[in-house]
């Protein structure tokens, strides 16, 4: 089965830097996703990694360690649209199936 | 090119009666599954699809049908339903393949079901 604990709950300042940090346990591993999910919305794709290391995406950044089964996601420079719910999911052996976490809802203030 | 589309939005039930959410995607994706979404739950998957004719369970199936008898539908049956299927629900989709590119999940706008 899978396993994936992320922070319920973060609050950052507008133009600050907040880090969202995921970890998981699985019997199974082909890459780890995060989405971010405004209210009432559907999730939207942000990044991706398969390999250790650092992905880079504009003000979006996305680390994965897979020996630690860890992986953050860095939103720079914060603006106030940054205001959503951040998903953290692994995806199976098989590579097609997603486990979500729980989310973690970013809240940016002025 | 509408994506993933579902129907209805919004759907009030009384317990006991059944129906149909509908999904449907226009990108030709392979794989195509539903997700509830509950309060501090995060996305739990239902049923997923890997092809048109097959079909198998997720994590949390139970109360749920489903079938895929073309590429791009797949409507989820709730046959009797009960309260705890209130819910937010979300179809999605992906190419499905070998490389992770092709994993990355297009999801509908959701639909919120109310049993009452």
């Amino acid at each position: 089965g899978q396993n994936i604990d992320q922070p319920t709950e973060m609050t950052a300042t507008e133009g600050a830097i907040v880090q969202i940090n995921c970890t998981y346990q699985t019997s199974g591993f082909n890459g780890l996703f995060w989405y971010q999910q405004h209210a009432g919305e559907a999730p939207t794709f942000l990044s991706y990694n398969v390999l250790d290391g650092l992905e880079e995406k504009g003000r979006f950044s996305s680390f994965l360690s897979r020996s630690k089964g860890y992986s953050y996601l860095l939103l720079k420079e914060l603006q106030m649209k940054d205001s959503a719910s951040y998903l953290c999911a692994v995806a199976s052996a098989a590579g097609n199936k997603l486990t979500f976490g729980g989310g973690t809802r970013v809240l940016v203030k002025p | 090119n509408a994506g993933v589309t579902q129907t209805p939005k919004f759907q009030v039930l009384k317990t006991g009666q059944s129906m149909t959410l509908q999904c449907a995607q226009d990108m030709n994706h392979e794989y195509m599954s539903w997700y509830r979404q509950d309060p501090g739950m995060g996305l739990r998957l239902i049923h997923y699809s890997v092809g048109a004719g097959i079909t198998d369970q997720g994590e949390v199936p139970n109360g749920y049908n489903v079938s895929r008898s073309t590429t791009e539908d797949f409507p989820l049956r709730l046959l009797s339903a009960a309260p705890s299927q209130t819910s937010v629900y979300f179809c999605a989709s992906s190419l499905s393949g070998t490389t992770i590119g092709a994993n990355v999940l297009t999801f509908g706008a959701g639909s919120r079901l109310t049993v009452l």
